[in-house]
């Protein structure tokens, strides 16, 4: 079956500029994380979507944070404006429920450079 | 409230030893124990899972872990470590008291030398 699919891969981008990343998840599969990952950091959950509901987003910095999953399927992450400390990898991930007992599988993640 | 430790930032060791790579857990009820791997440039891959049952659990690449309940721990290991072992492990755990989501700790990174 085809992975977990992140766009772009790379990304660097000026303090106060915006930026979005694209997810993709494996086919069937409900629930969809986003997880932001600081250099030296373990992942830390920003949004968890059930379908195109939002089950978790209570560490999601939503005065810059946005995110959406459309139908259920693709994701998007908006940051706007962007801050130096928003540099890190954005990863993806998605699991056929949220009670899965299979894990998760990730994407290969979006690396953010702000400057 | 649920979390896991990683107490070394850094795992050495020589090809062909054995390796041991540290977790605890700290958790209400039963817990549900994850190891992950992150090579360079790459998304977290998932090794192996701690649901219920034996306390040894087999995993991807010959990786193994052990769960040991009176000492919190899900420690990570191999007999016989290789080169291409070397990469960043993450020990997680599942918030069955919240949404499910998996919770990580701050990752070890091993290294394998020939």
């Amino acid at each position: 079956e085809a992975g977990v699919a992140q766009s772009p891969r790379y990304k660097i981008i000026e303090k106060r500029q915006s930026v979005a990343f694209w997810c993709n998840p494996i086919s069937g599969h409900a629930t969809l994380y986003w997880y932001q990952q600081i250099l030296g950091q373990g992942p830390k959950l920003l949004i968890q979507f059930q379908n195109n509901g939002v089950v978790d987003d209570s560490q999601l910095p939503k005065d810059r944070f946005s995110a959406e999953r459309l139908k259920g399927v693709d994701s998007t992450l908006k940051i706007q404006p962007a801050k130096l400390e928003d540099s890190a990898v954005y990863l993806c991930a998605s699991s056929l429920d949220h009670w899965s007992s299979y894990g998760y599988t990730f994407g290969s993640g979006t690396r953010l450079t702000v400057v | 409230a649920q979390s896991v430790a990683q107490p070394e930032d850094q795992v050495n060791v020589a090809e062909g030893n054995p390796l041991t790579v540290k977790c605890t857990y700290s958790v209400s009820g039963n817990p549900y124990l994850f190891w992950y791997v992150q090579y360079p440039n790459r998304g977290l891959q998932f090794l192996l899972k701690y649901i219920t049952g034996d306390n040894l659990v087999k995993g991807s690449y010959g990786f193994e872990a052990e769960f040991n309940k009176s000492q919190t721990s899900f420690h990570l290991k191999k007999p016989s470590a290789l080169v291409s072992d070397s990469a960043l492990y993450f020990c997680a755990v599942r918030d069955v008291d919240s949404t499910d989501k998996l919770i990580f700790g701050t990752g070890t990174r091993l290294q394998v030398f020939p």
